[in-house]
């Protein structure tokens, strides 16, 4: 099986500098992906690393280390409309996404 | 819009009675899924389709939960004799192989659904 882990619930400033932090197990890793999810709606795609490493895009970036099984997202110059749950997904071979339960942001002025 | 599209948004149905909820995927995407949301919990994959071959179903999905892909395009997920632990957000998706970021996962609106 696989087993995600991120923390519950974390807090920022506008302005400031988030990292949230992903670890996972599994077998036949293919892909880690991260999504945005505001309240009541549907999540959005941020980012997808398979290699090590760090991709970039605007104001987030998501990390991958395999070996250690554990991934990143960071988010600069927060703004109040990054106040959403973010959540870690793992693809196995070529199977579906298993997710964690999100990781809630709340940025407050 | 070109996105993925559900329908009903959102459904008040009473316990025991059958729902069916409607997907329109993106065009050009060949794979399709549904995922089942609750509150405080990411989404649980519920099953899958690559055009209209059922390739991959969660053991959450009980035998009261069909879902069909009859034409590789729309699909359908039905539930029969709700109970109210069924009250959640059904979220479809879709995706294409090969497209460059991994066959990203792109998921709709998601329609709601409360038993009472």
């Amino acid at each position: 099986g696989q087993n995600i882990d991120q923390p519950t619930e974390m807090t920022a400033t506008e302005g400031a500098i988030v990292q949230i932090n992903c670890t996972y197990q599994t077998s036949g890793f293919n892909g880690l992906f991260w999504y945005q999810q505001h309240a009541g709606e549907a999540p959005t795609f941020l980012s997808y690393n398979v290699l090590d490493g760090l991709e970039e895009k605007g104001r987030f970036s998501s990390f991958l280390s395999r070996s250690k099984g554990y991934s990143y997202l960071l988010l600069k110059e927060l703004q109040m409309k990054d106040s959403a749950s973010y959540l870690c997904a793992v693809r196995s071979g070529y199977s579906t996404l298993t997710f964690g339960k999100g990781t809630m942001l709340l940025v407050s002025p | 819009d070109t996105g993925v599209s559900q329908d009903p948004r959102h459904k008040i149905t009473k316990r025991g009675q059958n729902v069916t909820f409607r997907c329109d995927p993106i065009s050009e995407h060949n794979r399709l899924y549904w995922y089942r949301q609750t509150l405080g919990q990411g989404p649980e994959f519920l099953t899958y389709f690559q055009n209209e071959a059922q390739l991959e179903k969660s053991r959450l999905l009980s035998d009261r939960f069909s879902a069909e892909r009859p034409k590789g395009s729309f699909s359908t997920l039905e539930i029969q004799r709700t109970e109210q632990g069924d009250s959640a957000m059904y979220l479809c998706a879709s995706s294409s192989p090969g497209q460059f970021s991994g066959n990203t996962i792109y998921f709709g609106e998601g329609s709601w659904l409360t038993v009472v």
